[in-house]
C-alpha cells in the first residue's frame, strides 16, 4: 500500500531533550516536506527536500533540523525542544513537481514539550 | 515570501446549501493552488487543485475559481452534506515547486 508513515504518533517530552520524528514514504517520491499545524495558523512549512541530499528551509525552520540521506526517509530533528514547539507535525511527499503536485500527508505526530 | 489569507475562519450552512471559501495570495509568481480537506483527527487530503493557466475547474459538487489579476481563488461546494463538515485549507505554490504556503483554514459545519 502506498503511504507515508511517521513515528512516533504521540510524544510527550521535556525541554532540552533531543528527539527525532521519523518519516518514510514508499512511493519513490522526490519531494518531501515537514509542516507544523497550530490552531488558527494553518499548516506552516518547516523544511523541505527536493531530492536526496538537497534540503532547504521553509517558513518556520528555527529549532529544527532535517536530513535526506536516502530517498524514502526524511527525519525531523529537534536538538533542544522548547514548549513553543508543542504542535501537531505532518510529513508529506509528492512525486516530481514538488510543491506543485499533490502532497500525500503522513498521519501526524502530536508533540508536547513540557 | 508568499502570504495566503483565507476567509471565513468558520462557516456554518444547512444541508443542501452551497458553501464558498475565499483565499487571497500575495506572490504573483505562484501558479498552483490546491485545496485540502482535513477531517477531525485525520491527515489533510487533496480535494481539488487549479493551475494558473485555468480559470475554473469542477469535480462533481466541488469547484475552484481563480482570478490571477486580483490574486484570489475560491472553493465552491454545492448541495452540501454532513460529511462535508471538516477544516478546509487553501494553499499556493510558486513555479519552482519548492515551497507551499497554506491559509489559516476554514472550519465548515454542515447542519442536517
Amino acid at each position: 500500500e502506498a503511504q507515508v508513515t511517521q513515528n512516533p504518533r504521540y510524544l510527550i517530552t521535556v525541554t532540552g531533550k533531543k528527539l527525532t520524528v521519523t518519516c518514510s514514504q514508499n512511493m519513490n517520491h522526490e519531494y518531501m516536506s515537514w509542516y507544523r499545524q497550530d490552531p488558527g495558523l494553518g499548516l506552516r512549512q518547516i523544511y523541505y527536500s527536493m531530492n536526496v541530499e538537497v534540503t532547504d528551509k521553509g517558513d518556520v525552520p528555527e529549532g529544527y533540523k532535517v536530513s535526506r540521506k536516502e530517498k524514502r526517509n526524511f527525519p525531523l530533528i529537534l536538538e533542544s525542544p522548547s514548549p513553543n514547539q508543542t504542535s501537531l507535525y505532518f510529513c508529506a511527499s509528492s512525486l516530481d513537481r514538488g510543491s506543485t503536485d499533490t502532497q500525500y500527508f503522513g498521519p501526524g505526530t502530536r508533540l508536547t514539550v513540557l | 515570501g508568499e502570504n495566503v489569507e483565507q476567509h471565513p475562519s468558520t462557516l456554518s450552512v444547512q444541508e443542501g446549501d452551497s458553501a464558498v471559501i475565499k483565499c487571497t495570495y500575495s506572490d504573483s509568481a505562484s501558479n498552483y493552488f490546491p485545496w485540502y480537506k482535513q477531517e477531525l483527527g485525520k491527515r489533510p487530503q487533496l480535494i481539488i487543485d487549479i493551475r494558473s493557466n485555468v480559470g475554473e475547474k469542477k469535480d462533481q459538487r466541488i469547484a475552484v475559481t481563480l482570478n490571477k489579476t486580483a490574486k484570489h481563488f475560491s472553493l465552491h461546494i454545492t448541495e452540501t452534506q454532513p460529511e462535508d463538515s471538516a477544516v478546509y485549507f487553501c494553499a499556493a505554490s510558486e513555479t519552482s515547486g519548492s515551497r507551499l504556503t497554506f491559509g489559516e483554514g476554514t472550519q465548515l459545519t454542515v447542519n442536517p
